[in-house]
């Protein structure tokens, strides 16, 4: 099963914490992208990683695609209430294919 | 910045009647995407298009569905007979590369909420 597992499911957290979402499968991704969802809209573009090992930073949000390219994950630092939202990871298997697997979503709430 | 639309943003139909769901794709691109979100579920693959053509789709993708690029700017899904487990966001996206090992980086449009009564 092509999977991509994102956790937590849900976080809470107050306004200046700091907190990582990670996303994980079993099989190699060519990239991966990691989207933020508001209700009723379509995702919205973050970043793409493509490199293992690569770390990219967005303002207070750093992105890591694993070494093996299986996983990664989004730190967000002292984070705001603006943060709040859904965040998926969505990846394109290194297998030729060009779909999109998305994760199951990280739903971050975070309280001032 | 360029971005991809689509239209209506709602549409509520009678079971068994054919939808037509309308997407414009950012315009440099050459690949173009379908995929759903039922409520409160993951966003789900359904078809990719490129060249005319379909390039690969997913088990949901049967034949009551169909895409097509009428027209240089326009893509389109078409669902034949609409059953009431169609109900879900329906989103475009489009993207320049389709190949595995280059960035693979697709932009999605704000999606068409498909009511089945």
């Amino acid at each position: 099963t092509q999977l991509l597992e994102q956790s937590p499911q849900f976080l809470s957290i107050q306004e200046g914490e700091n907190l990582t979402v990670y996303c994980n499968s079993s099989s190699v991704f060519s990239s991966l992208q990691w989207y933020r969802q508001e209700p009723g809209e379509g995702p919205v573009l973050l970043v793409t990683v493509v490199t293992g090992g690569e770390v990219k930073k967005l303002k207070r949000l750093t992105f890591q695609f694993g070494d093996a390219r299986k996983d990664s994950s989004l730190h967000i630092t002292a984070a705001q209430p603006g943060d709040t939202g859904l965040y998926l990871c969505a990846g394109v298997m290194a297998s030729g294919t060009y779909k999109y697997i998305f994760g199951t979503g990280t739903r971050l709430k975070v309280l001032a | 910045e360029p971005e991809v639309t689509q239209t209506p943003s709602h549409q509520v139909t009678q079971m068994g009647q054919e939808v037509i769901l309308r997407c414009v794709p950012i315009s440099n691109h050459l690949y173009f995407y379908w995929y759903r979100q039922i409520l409160g579920q993951k966003v789900e693959f359904l078809v990719s298009f490129y060249n005319n053509e379909i390039s690969e789709k997913s088990e949901i993708f049967d034949d009551q569905f169909s895409v097509e690029r009428p027209d240089g700017s326009n893509f389109t899904l078409k669902i034949r007979s609409t059953k009431l487990e169609d109900s879900a966001m329906y989103f475009c996206a489009s993207g320049t590369s389709g190949r595995a090992g280059r960035t693979d980086t697709q932009y999605f449009g704000p999606g068409t909420r498909l009511t089945v009564l």
